[in-house]
């Protein structure tokens, strides 16, 4: 059981626009920053937003996070078929006095 | 670049100590402002925060996995490293190192990972 619940799947068809969402407490997503990781089959994550709503160099603006309250939220423009990956939130939490991460969500472009 | 290479066993029999290291090129290991990690993925799960540290020395872990791990740091070799003890099956996971960048906290550089698998 995660910390940070995210929808275990999440589906769109190409130019479609998908959200994965993440939810927290006050305790994490409520007081502290978001980041977001992508990870493809057999590779490490990688950055994909960081402080809720920033992009790495070399991430594309079809990528976009935001933030209200204990929860957080990546959308995806312009689906593409390269998009298929595993999408993991994260946050530190106050109270646990450590870094939690979100279950995944496996993202298919049908 | 920075660049961040796991190593270690990839088979440790259930009760024994699993021990990695990342060795870091590319980059100092005792530039302020950055956390070195270790992330842990058993296969098909999710992800799991294990612990960080500062060049320094400071330490913060997985509160969960708190009593049986210690990372630490050698400057010298340029690379930190990871001891869990009492393995058992559920510690069969791909092991990640990471830096942790602390303005704004996000892992920003990954190892690849490698596999370590409990089992006698």
């Amino acid at each position: 059981q995660s910390v940070l619940t995210q929808p275990p799947s999440a589906s769109g068809t190409p130019g479609q626009r998908v959200t994965i969402s993440c939810s927290g407490s006050s305790s994490n997503i409520g007081s502290n920053t978001v980041n977001w990781y992508q990870q493809f089959p057999g590779t490490a994550p990688k950055l994909l937003i960081f402080t809720n709503n920033q992009r790495p160099s070399g991430v594309p603006d079809r990528f976009s996070g935001s933030k209200s309250g204990t929860s957080a939220s990546l959308a995806i423009s312009r689906l593409q078929s390269e998009d298929e990956a595993d999408y993991y939130c994260a946050a530190w939490d106050d109270r646990l006095n450590g870094l939690v991460f979100g279950g995944g969500t496996k993202l298919t472009v049908l | 670049q920075l660049q961040l290479q796991e190593s270690g066993p990839g088979v440790v029999k259930p009760s024994e100590t699993l021990s990695l290291t990342c060795a870091v090129s590319g980059g100092s290991i005792s530039s302020s402002g950055y956390y070195w990690a270790w992330i842990r993925q058993p296969p098909g799960k999710g992800l799991e925060w294990i612990g960080s540290i500062y060049y320094s020395g400071s330490t913060y872990y997985n509160p969960s996995l708190k009593s049986r791990v210690t990372i630490s740091v050698d400057m010298s070799r340029i690379q930190f490293s990871l001891r869990l003890t009492a393995v058992t099956a559920a510690d069969t996971a791909v092991y990640y190192c990471a830096r942790y960048r602390t303005h704004n906290g996000r892992f920003d550089y990954w190892g690849q990972g490698t596999l370590v698998t409990v089992s006698s």
